[in-house]
């Protein structure tokens, strides 16, 4: 088993709709949980980061974590069609390198 | 905030030859910085891990003397791979730590734009 699963998609949804997107995880010794956004051909760029369980809302997107069930989700409310990238997971424990889930594809169509 | 620039953010080059890739801290002073490999449809992959003033530490099954290291600045790290072959070809992107305030555990990281390499 991997240590991040993240379903690569695509996901294509209209405009305006509330995406849904996770990762699971095996490792419970991860503390740091965060989004990235990632257009063609440009560098990840962070979304969003949350420290252990909980909720955090910053706008339109919503990072949730669930340590108990291992799985992290990020929403997004109200998509746009620039929300269309590559939505990357990303986790860690203290001091140790990040590890990626494969990042899931959305396209917002209008 | 915090900005990475990476350079070149495209290159071509023929199979045998070298090239440099150079990440650049603008606006703050990075003791780590990360290199990353990224295959199409894939994630990030760490190659590296890059320290100011000392030897990089590779991950597992990454070639050290293909790819060279440098960081000898606390705002400049390099990339080199050396002689390039086709199945060099890939996205390779850096990234600088940015650690939040207690907090201390987490590498919350800043990429730069990464640079797509094709080798001929």
């Amino acid at each position: 088993q991997k240590e991040v699963e993240q379903d690569p998609g695509p996901l294509s949804v209209p405009e305006g709709a509330i995406v849904s997107l996770n990762c699971t995880y095996s490792n419970s010794a991860f503390q740091y949980f965060m989004w990235y956004r990632q257009y063609s051909r440009k560098g990840p760029e962070l979304l969003m980061y949350t420290y252990s369980s909980g909720n955090k809302e910053d706008g339109r997107f919503t990072a949730q974590v669930d340590k108990s069930s291992k799985y992290i989700s990020l929403f997004i409310r109200d998509s746009q069609p620039s929300d269309s990238a590559t939505y990357l997971c990303a986790m860690n424990q203290a001091g140790t390198a990040l590890i990626f889930g494969k990042g899931t594809t959305l396209s917002v169509s209008s | 905030g915090a900005v990475v620039s990476q350079h070149p953010s495209w290159v071509i080059c023929k199979s045998g030859t070298s090239v440099k890739i150079e990440c650049r801290s603008l606006d703050f002073q990075a003791t780590t910085m990360f290199w990353y490999r990224q295959f199409p449809k894939q994630s990030l992959m760490l190659m590296a891990t890059s320290n100011e003033g000392s030897k990089a530490t590779y991950e597992q099954g990454v070639e050290k003397d293909k790819f060279l290291i440098n960081h000898a600045s606390l705002t400049l790290s390099t990339l080199t791979v050396t002689s390039a072959h086709p199945e060099d070809s890939s996205f390779y992107i850096c990234s600088a730590n940015i650690r939040r305030t207690g907090q201390s555990g987490a590498n919350v990281l800043t990429f730069g734009a990464g640079s797509r390499l094709t080798v001929l």
